[in-house]
Parts: structure tokens; sequence; C-alpha cells
């Protein structure tokens, strides 16, 4: 079945300091989505990507889906300690289920 | 908008018993609603997928006959676990995916901790 791999799976990062969290699908996605779980929270939708090589910005975020529609990433700038959590992406093919992969958990040091 | 509530947020139950977890979209209708099991420090699991009048559709490893799903409106669906046992602890979240429009993001409950003793 499809399988929706995530690294890396921890992320230290200084404070003000940029990361990328990367996702790939062993499959041909028909849209990419991101969720971001707060400690203790529930996993809240960040964004979606349907086209291929569409690249999205929301603030300090900036998601890219790849042009295979395989691949996606989110890299985060100027990191802030409101961006501790982890950061899911799911894929969906056809149908309606969404394949979540391990998450990367973000820690922020000040 | 798009809000999704869970009752209970959190339960202690013996072992045996059976408990309803209630999955309900406030402001929206959803045609599908997703329940997904997660482990601590772990990712999100599909368990099944829960489809407006008619029967759900289990994933793979999952007992139809242990976690039943009842999806009788657009804004509600419930889960059951049958005869809950220890290892049926773990933090349970709904999802629901809004009618209108085609869209396909989906919004997610804030869970419900299970605790079975």
């Amino acid at each position: 079945g499809q399988q929706v791999m995530q690294i890396p799976q921890y992320q230290h990062v200084q404070e003000g300091e940029d990361f990328t969290t990367y996702c790939n699908s062993s499959t041909t996605l028909s849209n990419i989505q991101w969720y971001k779980q707060r400690p203790g929270g529930h996993p809240v939708f960040l964004i979606q990507l349907v086209k291929s090589g569409e690249v999205k910005k929301q603030k300090r975020l900036t998601f890219q889906f790849g042009e295979a529609k395989k691949n996606s990433s989110l890299h985060i700038t100027a990191t802030q300690t409101t961006d501790v959590g982890t950061y899911f992406c799911a894929g969906q093919a056809a149908g309606n289920k969404l394949t979540f992969g391990g998450g990367t958990r973000v820690l922020v040091k000040p | 908008g798009a809000v999704v509530s869970q009752h209970p947020s959190w339960v202690i139950c013996k072992s045996g018993t059976s408990v309803k977890i209630e999955c309900r979209s406030l402001d929206f209708q959803a045609t599908t609603m997703f329940w997904y099991r997660q482990f601590p420090k772990q990712s999100l699991m599909l368990m099944a997928t829960s489809n407006e009048g008619s029967k759900a559709t289990y994933e793979q490893g999952v007992e139809k006959d242990k976690f039943l799903i009842n999806h009788a409106s657009l804004t509600l669906s419930t889960l059951t676990v049958t005869s809950a046992h220890p290892e049926d602890s773990s933090f349970y979240i709904c999802s629901a995916r809004p009618v209108a429009g085609g869209r396909s993001e989906q919004y997610f409950g804030p869970g419900t901790r299970l605790t079975v003793t």
C-alpha cells in the first residue's frame, strides 16, 4: 500500500534559524496536505498542494510540491518558539483517505 | 469555521466494558468522517472511514466488530470500543471532510484519550 515517509524525525533548531522537513510518497499523489500538532493537541490543517511544482507560502512557512507529485517539503525561516510541534505531511492518492507521514518533531532552542 | 468536537475528551474504563466516542462537525456538514488512533510520539493511523448512511470502511488489521462505527447524520459519527482491553488505551482522533466545494482537507477533533484499566 501507499507509504509516506518524512525526514527528519526530529529537528532541533536554534531560535532564528531556518530548517526544512521533507516528505516522500511511494506513489504519485493527487494532493498533499500539511498539518501541525502542538504537544498535547490535535492536528491542525495548514495547507494543501495540488499542482505539480506548486509552491505556497504562509508567512515564514514555504510549502513545495515536487514535479512528480511524489514529494513535498516544508521550509520554515527564522524559527520561533511558537513553531514547536510536530509537522505531518499527508498524501492523498485515489480515493478518500489520507496517508500520514511519521511527522517531524520540532524543538526550538531559545 | 470548520470546527469538530469530540466527546468525551478523556475516559477511563474497566477492562471488558464498552466506550462510545462522539465526533461532531459543528459548523459544516461532512459526508465522510475518519477515525484515527495515535500512540504517544507516533503518527496517526487511520482505523476506518465513516460514510454517512452506509457502512464504514475499515483499514486492514482493524476489527470491525470491536470498533463499531456509526455515521447517522452529516454532522455526527460515533466510535464504540467494545470489550475494551488495556492494549486499546490510546488517543483516538476523528476528522471530518467538508461536503461543500469538493474540498479534501480534513478538520480534526480535539481527540479522546482512552485509558483501560
